[in-house]
Parts: C-alpha cells; structure tokens; sequence
C-alpha cells in the first residue's frame, strides 16, 4: 500500500497568513492527488483533484502543487471560515489511501 | 443537484451483521462508479471499495474484502454495503461517495454519513 505522510499534524495561524500542507507519498503518484477540508461534524469537501485542479466553487485562495511524491495544499489568506481538518487522498493506485489530516485552527 | 444519503447506522453486537445503504438523487445513478468511504473516531479515514457503474465489477480494500461486499440496485438508485462479523475496530461512520462527472476523480462527492458503533 502507498502510505502518505501529511505534515504538519496541528497547525495555528492568523486571519491573512499563507498557510502550506504537506503530503509525501512513500512512492511515485505521478498527479493522482486530491485535497479535502472537513469541517466539525460535516462530511469532506473536494477542494483540488489530481494535485492543482481546483473544484468547482472552490475559493481561488486555496491552490495545490506538486507531482510524483511530493504535494502542497496552499491556503494564500486565511480566513476564519477556513478552521476545519484537511486531508489528502492518493487515487494513484488502489487501495486508496489518505494522510492522517492536518488541523488548521485561529491563534 | 448530487445527493447522497445514507442509512441503516445503529449499535451493533461485535459479530453480527449489519446492512448499510446509500440513496442517490440529482444524477443518473447508473452511469457512475460509486465508493465507501469510512471515518473511524479518531478521525483516520479509509476506502473501503469501489462498484462498477453497472454493479459488474467490485474493488475492497485487502483488509476488508472478506468481511464487506458493496452492492447496487440501479433502479433504485441505491448503493449498499453489507457488513459480516463486525468487530470494534468497524466502529466509524460510514460515507457514500461519487467521482466527479468526467470521472478523473474519486471522492468528487460525500453523503452525509451514517455512524455504526461496534459495542456490546
């Protein structure tokens, strides 16, 4: 199975800052990576597939990077409707595995 | 617009078995794979496994596949999940998902979820 590595575990951050999420698969995915946000007691929301494709409806302050092991969530101004856990999914290959999510609160 | 709603969570006894469905609307149901998705308390999630659009083809996860069979009724617009010998560590919830409409992606969209305890 492919395992992800996403980075950090717990993250704290201000209204306006840049904040970045890691994942690192443990081998090549090419693109096949997709970024999530869940908010408390919600189900996941789609916000990029296959690495930088942003979803529909999807604010342009979020953005994703990356190829092969190596991915970046992007989030360019927080905000504080943005609190919520974030996942990421590998779909390179099954079975289908996610990283273990990043909390994202307000200092 | 896509709707997924789950149904059949509850307490289960460890080593019974328990049914879940998935009611779709807003969408030809019959033209997309559809998936199960669950989310254990301590929040880690986990695929589950994949149906064909046409229900002929099935895909588990390795440590599952012996204990889960995902099914469909297309005319009903239904997806299922039995579950067989459930254990505690099958505590979760319980999500139906759909790819996105040009089917690059898994996971496009999520039901709401239904939570099955493992307890006796």
């Amino acid at each position: 199975d492919i395992q992800m590595t996403q980075s950090p575990s717990f993250l704290s951050a201000s209204v306006g800052d840049r904040v970045t999420i890691n994942c690192k698969a443990s081998q090549n995915i090419n693109r096949y990576l997709n970024w999530y946000q869940q908010k408390l007691g919600e189900a996941p929301k789609l916000l990029i597939y296959n690495a930088n494709s942003l979803q529909t409806g999807i604010p342009s302050r979020f953005s994703g990077s990356g190829s092969g092991t190596d991915f970046t969530l992007t989030i360019s101004s927080l905000q504080p409707e943005d609190v919520a856990t974030y996942f990421c999914l590998q779909h390179n290959s099954w079975p289908y595995t996610f990283g273990a999510g990043t909390k994202l609160e307000l200092k | 617009e896509v709707q997924l709603v789950e149904s059949g969570g509850g307490l289960v006894q460890p080593g019974a078995s328990l049914k879940l469905s998935c009611v779709a609307s807003g969408f030809t149901f019959s033209d997309y794979w559809m998936s199960w998705v669950r989310q254990t308390p301590g929040k880690t999630m986990e695929w589950i496994g994949d149906i064909k659009y046409d229900g002929s083809y099935t895909n588990y996860a390795p440590s599952l596949k012996n204990r889960f069979t995902i099914s469909r009724d297309n005319a009903k617009s239904t997806l299922y999940l039995q579950m067989s010998n459930v254990r505690s560590e099958d505590t979760a919830t319980y999500y139906c998902t759909r790819c996105d409409s040009t089917g690059s992606t898994p996971f496009a969209y999520w039901g709401q979820g239904t939570l099955v305890t493992v307890s006796s």
